[in-house]
C-alpha cells in the first residue's frame, strides 16, 4: 500500500522561508520511472502544480513559482523536501504530495497525501 | 504555458448524466487525467491517460479526448458525486504538469 503524508509549520510569517517534507511508504524514489510532485491549494480556489522530482534527480518547476521553489529527496528516509522562499500571505493554501505516476506519453498523481495547511500571516 | 479551461459549475439531476469539459489548444494530442476532490478531502484519480479507470472507481466515470476539448462522463449520477472536478495534463515540450481551474458538480 503506498501512503504520502505532509508535514511542516502551520504557521509561517511573511519573508520567511517555508519547509515542507513528504514521508512516504510503498515505493522508492530509487527506482526508474518514479517521481514525487508537490501540488497546493489556496483556500477556496484550484490545485496548482508547484514541482516534481524524478527518481534520476532531475527537477522540474512551475514558471510561476520557479525562482522561489526547491526540491530535493532523502532517498534513505524515503523523504521529500519542499522549499519555498520569501512567503506571502498568498501562499497560505493546502500542500500536497503525490506520487507521480507515468505511462509511455504522460504523467498523473496517485495517490496523494492528506494535505497541510500552511497559514502566512504576521 | 499551457492552459486549461473548465466550467466553474455543473449541475446535474440524480440519475441523469453530467459532462465535465477541459478545454485547451490542441488537448486532443495530450493524455488528460482527471481527479475528484470532495470538501476537506485530497483529490483522488478517477480516470487517466484520457479514459482508464483505476481500480475502484465505478464505470458510470467515463472520458473521452479530442480535438480541443476533453470531457469526463459522469453516468447515473448519485449525491455522492457531489465534488469539484479537475483536470490535469502533462505539457511535453515543458515537462510540467498543469491543472485545469475545476469545475463544481452539483446533483440536485
Amino acid at each position: 500500500q503506498i501512503t504520502l503524508k505532509e508535514s511542516g509549520p502551520t504557521l509561517v510569517k511573511p519573508t520567511q522561508t517555508l519547509t515542507l517534507t513528504c514521508s512516504f511508504s510503498g515505493f522508492s524514489v530509487r527506482t526508474s520511472g518514479v517521481g514525487v510532485g508537490w501540488i497546493r491549494q489556496p483556500p477556496g480556489k484550484a490545485l496548482e502544480w508547484l514541482a516534481f522530482i524524478y527518481w534520476n534527480d532531475d527537477k522540474r518547476y512551475s514558471p510561476s513559482f520557479k525562482s522561489r521553489l526547491t526540491i530535493t529527496k532523502d532517498t534513505s528516509n524515503n523523504q521529500v523536501v519542499l522549499t519555498m522562499t520569501n512567503v506571502d500571505p498568498v501562499d497560505t493554501a493546502t500542500y500536497y504530495c503525490a506520487l507521480g505516476q507515468a505511462s509511455t506519453s504522460t504523467y498523473w498523481f496517485d495517490p496523494w497525501g492528506q494535505g497541510t495547511l500552511v497559514t502566512v500571516s504576521s | 504555458s499551457y492552459v486549461l479551461t473548465q466550467p466553474p459549475s455543473v449541475s446535474v439531476a440524480p440519475g441523469q448524466t453530467a459532462r465535465i469539459t477541459c478545454g485547451g489548444n490542441n488537448i486532443g494530442s495530450k493524455s488528460v487525467h482527471w481527479y475528484q476532490q470532495k470538501p476537506g478531502q485530497a483529490p483522488v484519480l478517477v480516470v487517466y491517460d484520457d479514459s482508464d479507470r483505476p481500480s475502484g472507481i465505478p464505470e458510470r466515470f467515463s472520458a473521452s479526448n479530442s480535438g480541443k476539448t476533453a470531457t469526463l462522463t459522469i453516468s447515473r449520477a448519485e449525491a455522492g458525486d457531489e465534488a469539484d472536478y479537475y483536470c490535469q495534463v502533462w505539457d511535453s515540450s515543458s515537462d510540467h504538469r498543469v491543472f485545469g481551474g475545476g469545475t463544481k458538480l452539483t446533483v440536485l
